[in-house]
This record gives structure tokens, sequence and C-alpha cells, in this order.
């Protein structure tokens, strides 16, 4: 069974721009969260989507946006980039409903703005 | 009252040891309580977790000792090799829906020979 795959794998953007990252989830997962991994604030949760809803929020700016396909595929979308968005984002799909059980991350996409 | 306080920031232990994990959260609504590996360049891989209804749960040579009254719980890693060394996280939920996971702030475990 295929993982969580996300692309890009490595992004480099100017500040101002914007920028959309995209998951695949596991086959048959419905439920795709979006985390932000910073060396001073760890692992931060973004949003949640399950059947091409968002059911959950985290304390991001509205510049950080995100939807979900039919096909459970989502996207996350940065405005406006700024140097502080530097991170590796991560997807995660869980078979179930809620984001907080049986989470399986991909391997991330490390955006750098410059 | 969401957050997950972890330590030791970093570990250093010899091949064999077992290196201890210790996570303190402050939310009893948390009800999963789980343990993710990262290695460098990678996402975080889930590696074992916990429900409040039991105190220990084994996988291999990865325990969880889950202490509910004092809202604690901790990872221990039995016969650690130099392929254990990578960042630990402890992580917690309340799994209804709509749920997210709340992380601590990491562990970087390294194992010598």
């Amino acid at each position: 069974k295929a993982g969580v795959t996300q692309t890009p794998r490595y992004l480099i953007k100017t500040r101002g721009q914007q920028v959309t990252l995209s998951c695949s989830p596991i086959s048959g997962h419905r439920s795709v969260s979006w985390y932000q991994q910073t060396p001073g604030q760890g692992l931060q949760f973004l949003f949640e989507y399950f059947s091409e809803t968002q059911r959950n929020k985290g304390n991001f700016p509205g510049r950080f946006s995100g939807r979900q396909f039919s096909n459970s595929r989502s996207e996350m979308n940065v405005s406006t980039l700024e140097l502080g968005d530097s991170a590796l984002y991560l997807c995660a799909s869980s078979p179930f409903g809620g984001a907080g059980t049986e989470a399986f991350f991909g391997q991330g996409t490390r955006l750098t703005v410059v | 009252q969401q957050q997950v306080k972890q330590s030791p920031q970093s570990l250093i232990v010899q091949k064999g040891g077992i290196p201890i994990i210790n996570c303190a959260y402050e939310n009893t609504a948390f009800d999963y309580f789980p343990w993710y590996q990262q290695f460098p360049g990678k996402g975080p891989a889930l590696l074992i977790a916990i429900r409040p209804d039991v105190s220990e749960k084994k996988e291999g040579r990865f325990t969880i000792s889950f202490n509910k009254s004092a809202k604690q719980f901790s990872l221990h890693i039995m016969d650690s090799q130099p392929g254990d060394s990578a960042t630990y996280f402890c992580a917690a939920s309340n799994t209804g829906t709509a749920s997210k996971l709340t992380f601590g702030t990491g562990t970087r475990l390294q194992v010598t020979l």
C-alpha cells in the first residue's frame, strides 16, 4: 500500500509570491491534515479536511488555506509569502474520521522563502 | 491548556541502554497519546500509541507507560540500537471528530556504540 505522497519535495519562493503544495493520502483514507514544522515552533497543526470539508483549523493567518478534492487528495496554499513561512510542511492522512487517530505522515515539502 | 511538555530535549545513551522520554499534558480531554519517530529529511513515523484506559503498552522494543492521575506518559526504548538515533515526538489529541494532534517539542536521541 502506497504511503502519503507530497509534492514537490523542495520549493524555493520569493517573498510576496504564493505557493501550492499537494498531498495524496493513503488509499481509502478520508481525513487529511496539514502541519508546519520549524525549529523554533516545532510541529503545529494547520487544518484538517474530511470529505472535502474543512473540519478544524489551527491558529494560522488567513494566508494559509487548503482544500480537498473528491478523491481525498488535498492542496495547501500560502499567499503573500513571508520569510517566516520557511518550514517543512507535512501532510498526514487518517483512515477514520478525526485527525487525531492513527495519522500517517508524508515526507513533507521543504519550503524556503527568500 | 493545549500544551504537551516533553523532556529531555536531547539524550545520549550507549547501545543496549534504555532511553526514557517523558511527556506531560494539561488538557484532561486528551484521550489518545501517540509517539512519533523522525529521521532527518523524513516525515514523522507513528511508533506506538496508547489510550488512557491502560497503563502500559508494548510493541517490540518500544513501551509506553501512562499515568492518568499525574497526566504524564513516557516512552522507553529497550535494548537501544544506533539505528534508533532519531528525534522522538510525543503527541496528544481528543479523538472526537475535528480533532488535531498537539505535539511535544521533540527529543533528539543519539545511541552510541
